[in-house]
């Protein structure tokens, strides 16, 4: 499996642009999550999707963010418009469905991340 | 006060050392605990999760107090390869009707192990 997949790596861009992040979970996985993560505020869950629907999204800072998930193997998050205080790292993190309560059942695993800078 | 508390660091100590981490989690329904590590501008990855009655892989062990509310983990022997950023995280029951569960994470702990 080659693991949760993000694009782009790295993204510049001007402020007031759109920006749409992407991401691909691991197959089987029923469970996704949006982080961003800064120096100040380290990992914070932005939205997380269980079989392709929101089931928490307070955490997305306000409606300029906003976060699709049309299949099981697909997300996107965008921001419109871009602001310099969204520069951060956002992962894209996926995991299977607690089962039995099992433990490994909820490990999370990561993409590398999109590193966003708004100029 | 946060849901998931970690003294930030960071801790510098040299290659052979012992090293503890503490973290304290404030939701009583949390049902389970991990350590994450994360290196320098990469994603984080699972170290090892917590049982109830510790745990330990190799040189890492882990250790829940259920009653404290807190987990630690403890590096014995580091090395080189240990620096890194060490997080807690708790996954929690949520309060929606769904039963769903969602991590919480602890800003981290900074390890440094020098030569």
């Amino acid at each position: 499996d080659a693991g949760v997949i993000q694009s782009p790596r790295h993204e510049v861009t001007e402020m007031g642009q759109e920006v749409t992040l992407r991401c691909k979970p691991i197959s089987g996985h029923d469970y996704l999550f949006w982080y961003r993560q800064t120096m100040m505020r380290g990992l914070e869950l932005l939205i997380y999707f269980n079989n392709n629907v929101p089931i928490d999204d307070s955490g997305m800072p306000e409606d300029r963010f906003s976060a699709k998930m049309p299949n099981a193997s697909f997300s996107t998050l965008k921001i419109q418009p871009s602001e310099p205080r969204d520069s951060a790292v956002y992962f894209c993190a996926s995991s299977l469905v607690p089962t039995t309560g099992g433990w490994r059942d909820t490990e999370a695993f990561f993409g590398q991340g999109t590193r966003l800078t708004v100029v | 006060r946060k849901e998931v508390e970690q003294d930030p660091g960071p801790f510098n100590v040299p290659e052979g050392a012992t090293v503890a981490f503490n973290c304290t989690y404030s939701n009583s329904a949390s049902q389970s605990f991990f350590w994450y590590r994360q290196d320098c501008r990469k994603e984080p990855k699972l170290l090892m999760s917590v049982y109830s009655s510790g745990n330990e892989d190799g040189r890492f062990t882990a250790q829940l107090n259920r009653a404290s509310q807190y987990i630690s983990l403890l590096i014995r022997d580091s090395k080189l390869s240990d620096s890194a950023t060490y997080l807690c995280v708790v996954n929690i029951l949520t309060t929606d009707a769904g039963n769903n569960r969602k991590l919480i994470w602890g800003l981290g702990t900074s390890l440094a192990v020098n030569p």
